[in-house]
């Protein structure tokens, strides 16, 4: 298995709040991006990095933001929690960005 | 633009039984095609690519998907199910010359003895 580490897994906050989630990879590969998983719409793309520094917003990117200051770590900050950021979030990694991606374990957010 | 459909949410079959599980593309360029499973409480993992070459393409776990340009189709298939096959599976395609990868809304399948 990829080593894909997720954390915190499970996390409950409060409207407002600045919350982030961590993924970090021992592959050393290039490619990390941050998908939310939610009930009738499969996985969406948040963010994605494509090397350390380099990011680029997916097609559901507003009210997040990401860092990559190392290839093994991709964080995602949610600046100020709302209830539709209630979700399943996935980080995936790939070593060629041809579509291949290994997956976490999952973090579920709950935002009351 | 690209875009995934998945027409079935959800689809039953009983143990043993052949199943087909369809997905729909749209891109103006060429693909690369994949399907994902999601076992309960876990994350995805791959099931099987088409990048290039020959369009049917053998996965893992009995698995198997054929890529029909004409049809802009990549429909999975599997002789005989288990139970063990209960699960979601995810269609995914990727544009040549773009760094993103686009899921369908995921089809459930349920397998029943």
């Amino acid at each position: 298995d990829a080593g894909i580490t997720q954390s915190p897994r499970h996390k409950v906050t409060e409207t407002g709040t600045p919350v982030t989630l961590r993924c970090h990879q021992t592959e050393n590969h290039r490619y990390m991006y941050w998908y939310r998983q939610d009930p009738g719409h499969g996985l969406r793309l948040i963010h994605y990095s494509y090397g350390v520094k380099d990011t680029d917003k997916g097609e559901v990117s507003d009210g997040y933001s990401v860092s990559r200051s190392k290839t093994e770590d991709f964080l995602l900050t949610l600046e100020s929690a709302t209830s539709s950021q209630t979700s399943v979030y996935f980080c995936a990694i790939s070593e060629d960005g041809t579509g291949e991606l290994f997956f976490g374990e999952g973090s579920r957010l709950t935002v009351l | 633009a690209q875009s995934v459909t998945q027409l079935d949410s959800q689809v039953p079959v009983f143990e043993e039984a052949p199943v087909e599980l369809r997905c729909n593309y749209s891109s103006s360029v060429s693909v690369y095609l994949f399907w994902y499973v999601q076992y309960p409480n876990q994350g995805l993992q791959l099931l099987l690519k088409y990048l290039s070459g020959s369009t049917l393409v053998k996965g893992i776990n009995g698995f198997e998907a054929e890529f029909n340009k004409s049809q802009t189709s990549f429909h999975l298939r599997k002789p005989s199910v288990h139970i063990s096959d209960t699960a979601e599976y995810f269609c995914a395609v990727r544009s040549t010359g773009f760094q993103k990868l686009v899921f369908g809304t995921g089809t459930r399948l349920l397998v029943s003895p």
